[in-house]
């Protein structure tokens, strides 16, 4: 089975500084991969998608992820973070008909 | 605007009781999920629906339960059986059998007292 990780818990950053959230997932071919935010109380909403093609997916508000498959991971990054992007993060992986798997998160602090 | 719509936004039930979650989409997708959330966890699966009158068992659905009756609409049913019901419930859909991104709705809280 399909399985994803987010090794860091939370994060903080200065704002103006950049961001990278690691994900790693496990699975024998090509997955789906997502980044999805979370704000406090609310439904998640997607950042961006890789399906195939291009490694380097850009997405909304600025965020942008490379998939590298000979290290199974989708990091996403960001040039300049600002105080707005505080929030929890998921990577999630889909092989199985929209049925996907979340990591567990990772919360992402801005300092002013 | 089309979207998923959760509601309530906040539920406060007894213990022993059970309550139902309503979740509805005008988007138009044949697929539609709830997951729970608790804090420090991601998102788990408790059932999914790829089409009206059908629906599988996710990951932990004991002490859930589903129906389909209508595209549309996905409601969940927390029962008595549920050991530890207080969390916060969030219902998604897409577009199925096409691996695309899901869409959530703004979840519901529920707390069992």
């Amino acid at each position: 089975a399909q399985s994803v990780t987010q090794p860091d818990i939370h994060i903080t950053v200065s704002e103006g500084a950049s961001l990278e959230l690691r994900c790693n997932y496990s699975y024998g071919a090509t997955p789906y991969l997502f980044w999805y935010v979370q704000s406090p109380g609310q439904g998640l909403q997607l950042l961006l998608k890789y399906f195939s093609g291009d490694t380097l997916v850009q997405g909304i508000k600025g965020f942008e992820a490379e998939f590298k498959r000979s290290q199974s991971s989708f990091n996403l990054r960001k040039p300049s973070v600002h105080w707005s992007d505080a929030a929890e993060y998921f990577c999630a992986v889909d092989t199985n008909a929209g049925k996907s798997t979340f990591g567990d998160g990772t919360t992402l602090t801005v300092k002013p | 605007d089309g979207g998923i719509t959760q509601s309530p936004k906040y539920l406060f039930r007894k213990e022993g009781q059970n309550v139902t979650l309503s979740c509805e989409q005008n988007l138009n997708h044949d697929a539609m999920y709830w997951y729970r959330q608790d804090p420090g966890q991601g998102l788990r699966l408790i059932y999914y629906s790829q089409i009206v009158n059908d629906f599988q068992k996710g990951d932990i659905a004991e002490g859930y339960s589903v129906s389909r009756e209508k595209k549309e609409s996905f409601p969940l049913t927390v029962t008595s059986a549920q050991k530890n019901p207080t969390a916060f419930y969030l219902c998604a859909s897409s577009i199925a059998r096409t691996n695309t991104e899901a869409f959530f709705g703004q979840g519901t809280r529920l707390t069992v007292v």
